[in-house]
């Protein structure tokens, strides 16, 4: 199973609201990512998450608030935000190759779910 | 700073043609880059990656090449189908978990 899932597909907030994005992987995986996507822009990293350790934050505002509660959920929490915060949220995960002692399966491959469209009214 | 470019930023061919998309970085001190797909509002589907060690890799109709000396990728797509349309983006990571994407080219292949 080379599936992450992400819910919801579409949300539509408020700037006052509170939410949460979720992405979920069974591949045991010990990287997981979250990227913010504009309209026929590439990819931005906003933070990753090694072996449950937030290990990259890429100067996100504080009204992002990632949260990696085990090894196979990452959740990213919604407060105040800007219309311009609206965008495609991508969640991602790999397994890094530098895993000691084991063969590890397509090592580094980012494997991304569907996303979900974020609308901030 | 790490910078990616793809050229061309898009690409019309008719059917059955065979076609190169390019990846340009600044800086060659890379761990891997990887070649993704993405359909219009969806996520992204990984095609290859390539570690800095390796020259190429191959997945069926599918060829990417690495120079990591001049801060080159190409990806090469044989007998093209319409299929194959989409926005193609290349990523390069030092090997720390930090992808720099590139620009993407969007692909149309007319039937």
């Amino acid at each position: 199973d080379t599936e992450v899932t992400q819910t919801p597909k579409h949300l539509v907030m408020g700037m006052t609201n509170k939410k949460s994005l979720k992405c979920e992987q069974h591949m045991g995986h010990r990287a997981m990512y979250w990227y913010k996507q504009k309209a026929k822009k590439p990819p931005e990293l906003m933070f990753v998450y090694s072996y449950e350790k937030l290990s990259i934050n890429e100067s996100v505002p504080s009204r992002f608030s990632p949260e990696c509660p085990n090894s196979s959920l990452l959740n990213l929490h919604l407060h105040a935000l800007q219309p311009e915060d609206s965008a495609l949220y991508l969640c991602a995960s790999s397994q890094p190759s530098l895993t000691s002692g084991r063969l590890v399966k397509d090592p580094d491959t980012q494997y991304f779910g569907p996303g979900t469209r974020l609308t901030v009214l | 700073k790490q910078e990616v470019t793809q050229i061309p930023a898009a690409l019309s061919v008719p059917e059955g043609e065979n076609l190169v998309l390019n990846c340009s970085f600044t800086d060659s001190a890379i761990y891997n880059l990887q070649w993704f797909r993405q359909d219009p509002g969806k996520g992204l589907t990984s095609l290859l990656l390539i570690q800095s060690s390796q020259r190429e890799q191959t997945s069926g109709r599918l060829n990417a090449s690495l120079d990591k000396s001049s801060g080159r990728s190409t990806l090469y797509i044989a007998a093209s189908q319409p299929g194959d349309s989409a926005t193609y983006l290349c990523a390069v990571t030092s090997g720390t978990y930090k992808y720099i994407f590139g620009t993407g080219t969007r692909l149309k292949v007319l039937a």
